[in-house]
């Protein structure tokens, strides 16, 4: 199984500031015929599923704000949120789907500052 | 606009066979598309892949589950089912459908809203 680790597991932001999620995998993710990393990033508020954000590594989801932005390839991304705001408190989930079986980070919560 | 909604019990006991079904609403299985995926999240915990159907009917469970698991396709075509047997306390969670794109392999698009299923006498 590739195993996903997240860093932080928590963090503090303030509103307005940048806020930084990193996301490691034990193998590459990268499928090599199209160039494309099968890594996924989600949302997930309380009570709530979690919401696709980010695909492909680095391509938003339709109707997902332009502050929040995803980079990286291989084994190493990171989920960035530009300008933080309130409703952005949530935990968020990196997720390889290189490979079966599907695996997920173990999450990094989001709060204010 | 595809809509997916877990249902069934919400207390299962232990050693007992937990059963759920996901109603899609606005599209059908059939059309061949996607992947119909089992997720769970035990109470203040990450996520965890069950396994996916396709609607030929072909599955993958996850090998950590596999030997408990069957996904299946409802007769009605827009419904899709788990099965895990032998459950323990370690099988409470809150249990979601999910969709996942065959050709463009985004991750999971679409979830339900999920369904908490508690295992205890």
């Amino acid at each position: 199984d590739i195993v996903m680790t997240q860093a932080p597991d928590s963090l503090a932001v303030s509103l307005g500031e940048r806020a930084t999620i990193n996301c490691k995998s034990s193998q590459s993710v990268l499928y090599s015929s199209n160039n494309k990393n099968y890594l996924a990033w989600y949302q997930q508020k309380p009570g709530q599923p979690p919401k696709l954000l980010i695909y492909w590594a680095s391509t938003r989801e339709s109707g997902v704000p332009d502050r929040f932005s995803g980079s990286g390839s291989g084994t190493d991304f990171t989920l960035t949120i530009s300008r933080l705001q309130a409703e952005d408190v949530a935990v968020y989930y990196c997720q390889q789907y290189y490979s079966t079986p599907y695996t997920f980070g173990q999450g990094t919560k989001l709060e204010i500052k | 606009q595809v809509q997916l909604q877990e249902s069934g019990p919400g207390l299962v006991k232990p050693s007992q066979t937990l059963s759920l079904t996901c109603t899609v609403s606005g599209g059908s299985i059939s059309s061949g598309g996607y992947y119909w995926s089992w997720i769970r999240q035990h109470p203040g915990k990450g996520l965890e892949w069950i396994g996916y159907i396709f609607y030929s009917g072909s599955t993958y469970y996850n090998p950590s589950l596999k030997s408990r698991v069957t996904i299946s396709v409802g007769t009605s075509k827009n419904q899709f089912s788990l099965k895990l047997r032998s459950v323990t306390a370690a099988d409470t969670a809150v249990y979601y459908c999910a969709r996942e794109s065959r050709t463009l392999l985004r991750g999971f698009d679409i979830w339900g809203q999920g369904t908490m299923v508690t295992v205890s006498s």
